[in-house]
């Protein structure tokens, strides 16, 4: 059971923010909110987790609500290399849940020229 | 930084034959995780180790699949006898802690 709920797809300009929804409403207190993405024929890639507060780094920002329900992640000037499978996953810290990335369906965001 | 090495990139065996999938993890990382993905399951992680012991095999889908990690920089993932039903896309991935983890690029499995 991934826990999370994201679109199947969207599609976003070149150019434009590419803003990716993810509800995951039974969210405990001490899970974290984590993305990675995967682009075609590759491996996974970590993008950015959060646990409450918003966080950025170079490749995007990730956006937590008040209640902790629901996250956005937005690339801010998307590009055709941005285009892949984006993974929405939650996941507590501490040894007893280590190494559980459950991975759902995710969103197919394709960018277009 | 070489990152996460899979070995063969590209397999293509006949039923019943036994296929070994290899795996170099990241150098100073202390977990290292195998998953699966097919179109129907999407991506499932099948076992993980915790300093080359195994912590949590339950993904393991039957006693054909077997796994190893005989030292810090090197794992296996064994399959005998394979079937057809094995095809996919097998990666490895490789953690420092249990946060983050950087994945190989995969090995495309095709049992005939």
């Amino acid at each position: 059971d991934a826990k999370t709920t994201q679109p199947p797809s969207m599609d976003c300009a070149e150019g434009r923010a590419a803003n990716l929804p993810c509800n995951h409403s039974t969210i405990s207190g001490n899970e974290y909110v984590y993305w990675y993405r995967q682009i075609h024929s590759q491996g996974p890639q970590y993008i950015i987790h959060g646990l409450k507060n918003n966080e950025t780094n170079e490749m995007a920002s990730l956006i937590i609500t008040e209640d902790r329900k629901s996250s956005t992640l937005i690339l801010p000037h998307a590009t055709l290399r941005d285009t892949a499978v984006y993974y929405c996953i939650v996941r507590a810290s501490g040894s007893s849940n280590t190494g559980k990335l459950i991975f759902g369906q995710g969103t197919t965001l394709q960018v277009k020229p | 930084d070489a990152g996460v090495i899979q070995s063969p990139r590209h397999e293509v065996t006949e039923m019943g034959q036994e296929v070994t999938l290899r795996c170099k993890p990241i150098s100073g990382h202390d977990y290292l995780f195998w998953y699966r993905q097919t179109m129907m399951r999407g991506l499932e992680l099948l076992i993980y180790f915790n300093n080359n012991v195994p912590i949590d095999d339950s993904g393991m889908p039957e006693d054909r699949f077997s796994a190893k990690m005989p030292n810090a920089s090197f794992s296996t993932l064994k399959i005998q006898p394979s079937e057809p039903r094995d095809s996919a896309v097998y990666f490895c991935a490789s953690s420092f802690g249990d946060v983050l983890q950087f994945f190989g690029p995969g090995t495309r499995l095709t049992v005939l």
